[in-house]
């Protein structure tokens, strides 16, 4: 298995841009979770979904922040207009089922100048 | 209170010592616990769950006190490879998302 993959890599843009952020998890897993993490905040719980289905959006910081699931193997991160405190790395994860420990993928590294 | 604490070091130690790292949790009722691994600039990565019974994987050994709510991470013989951020990691209950540990800082220096 290829585990979670996430693009891009990195990511440097101007302040009011927007960012899209990708995922994909492992195959078979139900759930995606979104984190971010900062020196500051440490790691940061975002959004996640189960079977596609947003359930807890309680950790994203602002409207500027949408995620999206389209189906089960893609997931978006989208920030619209980006401001230079959300550089940080973007996480995604998955699981099955909520008993497990989660996989990360190696993180989006978001730069906004 | 915090839900998962950490001291989050940094722990500096020679290679060859035994260092311990301890986590508590708030949540009484929570279910599964591990250990996860964060090396600079990476992604955490699953270190070992941790078991009622403790549990052990090499030179690493995860120890469970549900009394005193608190989980421990034994690393004996440190590697200059172990240098890295521990992060404690509870899930409160089987509906629950995981709940992270700000994490504990090892070096392990020669």
């Amino acid at each position: 298995d290829a585990g979670v993959i996430q693009s891009p890599r990195h990511e440097v843009t101007e302040m009011g841009q927007e960012v899209t952020l990708r995922c994909k998890p492992i195959s078979g897993h139900d759930y995606l979770f979104w984190y971010r993490q900062t020196m500051m905040r440490g790691l940061e719980l975002l959004i996640y979904f189960n079977n596609n289905v947003p359930i807890d959006d309680s950790g994203m910081p602002e409207d500027r922040f949408s995620a999206k699931m389209p189906n089960a193997s893609f997931s978006t991160l989208k920030i619209q207009p980006s401001e230079p405190r959300d550089s940080a790395v973007y996480f995604c994860a998955s699981t099955l089922g909520l008993r497990m420990g989660y996989t990360f993928g190696s993180g989006t590294r978001l730069t906004v100048v | 209170r915090k839900e998962v604490e950490q001291d989050p070091g940094p722990f500096n130690v020679p290679e060859g010592a035994t260092v311990a790292f301890n986590c508590t949790y708030s949540n009484s009722a929570s279910q599964s616990f591990f250990w996860y691994r964060q090396d600079c600039r990476k992604e955490p990565k699953l270190l070992m769950s941790v078991y009622s019974s403790g549990n052990e994987d090499g030179r690493f050994t995860a120890q469970l006190n549900r009394a005193s709510q608190y989980i421990s991470l034994l690393i004996r013989d440190s590697k200059l490879s172990d240098s890295a951020t521990y992060l404690c990691v509870v899930n409160p209950g089987t509906a629950s998302k995981l709940t992270f540990g700000t994490g504990t800082r090892l070096q392990v220096t020669l």
